[in-house]
């Protein structure tokens, strides 16, 4: 069973388009990463969010935290091809389990 | 260079072979975790250490074994391997929580026969 579903699980856009990932649970988490993955490589860290309500830019990149600690969005303005990639959010569950989401495939095209 | 590090990259085997992965890390880091990674499931954690000599079980412990004797090192091994353990394997590393960003080795793609 995920702990955090995360929708839409592809996405296909054109260059300059925007778009918005969501991952959702109905559990509470003390703080909600986002890590991008590419191809033949391991996951990297793109954000950490820790505050109820928290909203985080990074470039062309906002990350919102749920009021609640429950949910969080990605929004990527403006796409470009180099955001391509395998987007996925993680929670921390009970004494150190780490847990992911199915992740979000984002496809971009020039 | 600050790196996790995992041996082989790429595992070919039959069922039943015992089998260990590697995963070694420079950052003298204390949280280490072992993943799953199957098409449409994401990332699964199969164990997890908080420091030497702890460690624990992830969601998908069943068929992996593993032990932190040393805090650089920690290996997955696969006693005796099935066919539903073919995936792609990730190790990572934190400097003490799993909060804390997470380090990925570079995978190792297993297939069993």
């Amino acid at each position: 069973t995920q702990l955090l579903e995360q929708s839409p699980q592809f996405l296909s856009i054109q260059e300059g388009e925007n778009l918005t990932v969501y991952c959702n649970s109905s559990s509470v988490f003390s703080s909600l990463q986002w890590y991008r993955q590419e191809p033949g490589e391991g996951p990297v860290l793109l954000v950490t969010v820790v505050t109820g309500g928290e909203v985080k830019k990074l470039k062309r990149l906002t990350f919102q935290f749920g009021d609640a600690r429950k949910d969080s969005s990605l929004h990527i303005t403006a796409a470009q091809p180099g955001d391509t990639g395998l987007y996925l959010c993680a929670g921390a569950g009970s004494w150190g389990k780490l847990q992911f989401g199915a992740g979000t495939q984002v496809v971009v095209t020039p | 260079e600050a790196q996790v590090t995992q041996n082989p990259r790429y595992l070919i085997t039959v069922t039943g072979k015992k089998l260990t992965v590697t995963c070694s890390q420079n950052m003298n880091h204390e949280y280490m975790s072992w993943y799953r990674q199957d098409p449409g499931l994401g990332l699964r954690q199969i164990y997890y250490s908080m420091n030497v000599e702890v460690t624990d079980k992830g969601d998908v412990p069943e068929g992996y074994k593993v032990s932190r004797k040393e805090k650089r090192n920690f290996p997955l091994i696969l006693e005796s391997p099935s066919p539903n353990q073919t995936s792609l394997y990730f190790c990572a590393s934190s400097l003490a929580t799993p909060t804390d960003t997470q380090y990925f080795g570079p995978g190792t793609r297993l297939t069993v026969l």
